[in-house]
């Protein structure tokens, strides 16, 4: 069975450039959430989505933004790049369900790790 | 007041040793509690997870939850150096619009052989 695929792996960009970044969930689950990992902050959610729609969204500028595919594959966004957005962009994958039952454990992908200059 | 907390260490243990790593969460209608190893330069991988209040065993690791005191903590049976990493807890909500895993700051774990 496939884990959580994200590309690229490593990406370098400039300040005020712009940021794609993919994310193929495992097979069947429906639910990806997207994460920035910093030394200082570790790990901070940035939004979760469910059948192509964004139900919760952390706490970061309208710069990043996200959406999900009907296939259940997500990208995420980040314009007008900044120094402070350097991190690695880790994406998780869930079935999405009743607590008891595990089906709301993330799987993470090995993520995305992007370098601004 | 921090959602999910832990002590960042690090925290330095002999092989051999129980591990033991603490969490405290603000949110009293958090569903279900999670931990995960994070190796340096990896992603995080899950360790195991809980929802009732109690303790759940998998092999070397205890989960314990109690919701009343809102902790939740990890033991690590018979320690080994391949146990070194940062431990991540993390607290799944759902109620209203919150669909979302809060991760704390982790605890970074050393064993010593």
């Amino acid at each position: 069975k496939a884990g959580v695929t994200q590309t690229p792996r490593y990406l370098i960009k400039t300040r005020g450039q712009q940021v794609t970044l993919s994310c193929s969930p495992i097979s069947g689950h429906r639910s990806v959430s997207w994460y920035q990992q910093t030394p200082g902050q570790g790990l901070q959610f940035l939004f979760e989505y469910f059948s192509e729609t964004q139900r919760n969204k952390g706490n970061f500028p309208g710069r990043f933004s996200g959406r999900q595919f009907s296939n259940s594959r997500s990208e995420m966004n980040v314009s007008t790049l900044e120094l402070g957005d350097s991190a690695l962009y880790l994406c998780a994958s869930s079935l999405a369900g009743a607590a008891s039952s595990g089906a709301n454990v993330l799987t993470f992908g090995a993520g995305s790790r992007l370098t601004v200059l | 007041q921090k959602e999910v907390e832990q002590n960042s260490g690090p925290l330095s243990v002999p092989e051999g040793a129980i591990a033991s790593l603490n969490c405290t969460y603000s949110d009293r209608g958090s569903q279900s509690f999670f931990w995960y190893r994070q190796y340096s330069g990896k992603s995080p991988e899950l360790i195991m997870f809980i929802y009732s209040n109690g303790d759940k065993e998998d092999g070397r690791f205890t989960a314990q939850l109690n919701k009343a005191s809102q902790y939740v903590s990890l033991l690590i049976r018979d320690s080994q150096p391949s146990d070194s990493a940062t431990y991540l807890c993390a607290v799944w909500n759902s109620g209203g619009s919150n669909y979302k895993l809060t991760f704390g700051k982790g605890t970074l774990l050393t064993v010593n052989p």
